[in-house]
């Protein structure tokens, strides 16, 4: 069965960089593209972005360009998401999101969500 | 970038109600709409997409309707673990964008 699994997590001061993983299982890696969506505490969904599995290809958010990085490791078919200079407004749940394939990229399998608190 | 307007933001009724939540985008989308259920400290969960199209192990009792810029949920008959946060999606053009939400009550 399709699993994501994302790492654990973080707490990080001001300025500073987080780097979140997405492991993916149960599915051929590269057939599919990941979504980045975040939640603040209390707040909607708001996406980040989306990477193509296969060539890398990004789309970001335009609130997000150029903070936002988005990479593969086809070895271990994990996804990393790395948001730099952090504010406190980063301070959310972070999800990854695996795409419906065909270049849809709706959100079907969901990681189970990163904590990440940016506090000093 | 294209806006979605959902509403109303919560609503509060008794099991077995039918339920409408509704969506409406600041252009057309061509049915590339996507519905989701978020329960609390979870990930949202895909009840529908393509407006209509129900996902996969998902209760019949939630449908979806629409085209161009409006479209809505239903829920047939309000059952207790339907108590959620509703979200609505567009995937037609990038970035994708999600309604406020609407939060759903039990009375």
């Amino acid at each position: 069965q399709v699993q994501l699994v994302q790492s654990g997590a973080e707490v990080k001061k001001p300025g500073a960089s987080v780097k979140v993983s997405c492991k993916a299982s149960g599915y051929t890696f590269k057939n599919y593209g990941i979504n980045w969506v975040r939640q603040a505490p209390g707040q909607g969904l708001e996406w980040m972005g989306w990477i193509n599995a296969d060539n890398g290809n990004t789309n970001f958010a335009q609130s997000l360009q150029g903070r936002v990085t988005m990479t593969t490791d086809t070895s271990t078919s994990t996804v990393y998401m790395e948001l730099g200079n952090l504010g406190s407004d980063d301070t959310a749940v972070y999800y990854c999101a695996r795409d419906s394939g065909s270049g849809i990229k709706r959100g079907v399998f969901w990681g189970q969500g990163t904590l990440v608190i940016v506090s000093s | 970038d294209i806006q979605m307007t959902q509403s109303p933001s919560s609503l509060s009724a008794s099991v077995g109600d039918r339920v409408t939540i509704t969506c409406r985008a600041s252009q057309g989308i061509r049915n590339s709409l996507a519905w989701y259920q978020q329960k609390p400290g979870k990930a949202p969960k895909v009840l529908l997409y393509d407006a209509s199209s129900l996902e996969s192990g998902v209760s019949s009792r939630f449908s979806g309707s629409g085209a161009g810029t409006e479209y809505s949920l239903t829920i047939s008959s309000l059952q207790p673990e339907d108590s959620a946060t509703y979200y609505c999606q567009q995937y037609y053009s990038v970035p994708l964008t999600f309604g406020g939400g609407t939060k759903v009550e039990i009375k």
